[in-house]
């Protein structure tokens, strides 16, 4: 089975300080993404990356960066967290289009349920 | 820029009860999933529905992709409180890993 694990269920940090979300997951896959989901906005794409040094940005990148240094690990920071920032961040995977019975499926983590105080 | 929208956003009923959950877009999709999410977890995968017009049964849970491909529905019937949850439908536009999401349909199944 695939495995997709963060590195903290729950996390309390102080405004202004610099957060690090770990996410690894086991199954040699090439994509990685980070989510974050709040009520009733859904889940919202941040950043995304296809191979190991490279990174895209989705469709809210502002005030976060990642680093995949790594094919299993995709690393999220928060370079100085606010209180806007206090959510659930979900990291999923999937593997590159190669297969004929491939249909782009994601594999989730557990979740990182982030309060900045 | 592709949507699904999803509805309900929220359903509360009884055990025993059927329901369905829809998902649509004016976009086509090359495949479309089904995730469901319990509180405080990951969502995790039901089905994929690929073809136009195919219908997918998983127990009490039957997944229907349209025959344009730009929407789908997931029917539960006799649900039961095991069945709360999130749903969460995706939509896969052909590009490169990312997928569309829904917002979700947030269902309380009550004893």
């Amino acid at each position: 089975d695939v495995k997709v694990t963060q590195s903290s269920r729950y996390l309390v940090k102080r405004t202004g300080e610099k957060v690090f979300l770990e996410c690894v997951q086991d199954m040699d896959h090439e994509n990685m993404f980070w989510y974050r989901q709040d009520p009733g906005l859904g889940l919202r794409l941040i950043y995304f990356s296809y191979d190991v040094k490279m990174k895209e940005k989705g469709d809210i990148p502002e005030g976060y960066s990642v680093s995949r240094e790594k094919k299993e690990r995709f690393s999220l920071i928060l370079e100085s967290a606010s209180t806007n920032q206090t959510s659930m961040y979900l990291c999923a995977s999937s593997p590159v289009r190669r297969l004929a019975d491939f249909y782009n499926e994601q594999f989730f983590g557990p979740g990182t349920r982030l309060t900045v105080l | 820029t592709q949507l699904l929208e999803q509805s309900p956003q929220f359903l509360s009923i009884q055990e025993g009860e059927n329901l369905t959950v829809y998902c649509n877009s004016s976009s086509v999709f090359s495949s479309l999933q089904w995730y469901r999410q319990e509180p405080g977890e990951g969502p995790v995968l039901l089905v994929t529905v690929v073809t136009g017009g195919e219908v997918k049964k998983l127990k009490r849970l039957t997944f229907q992709f349209g025959d344009a491909r730009k929407d789908s529905s997931l029917h539960i019937t006799a649900a039961q409180p095991g069945d709360t949850g999130l749903y969460l439908c995706a939509g896969d536009p052909g590009s490169q890993g990312n997928l569309i999401f829904g917002k979700g349909t947030k269902l309380s199944v009550k004893p």
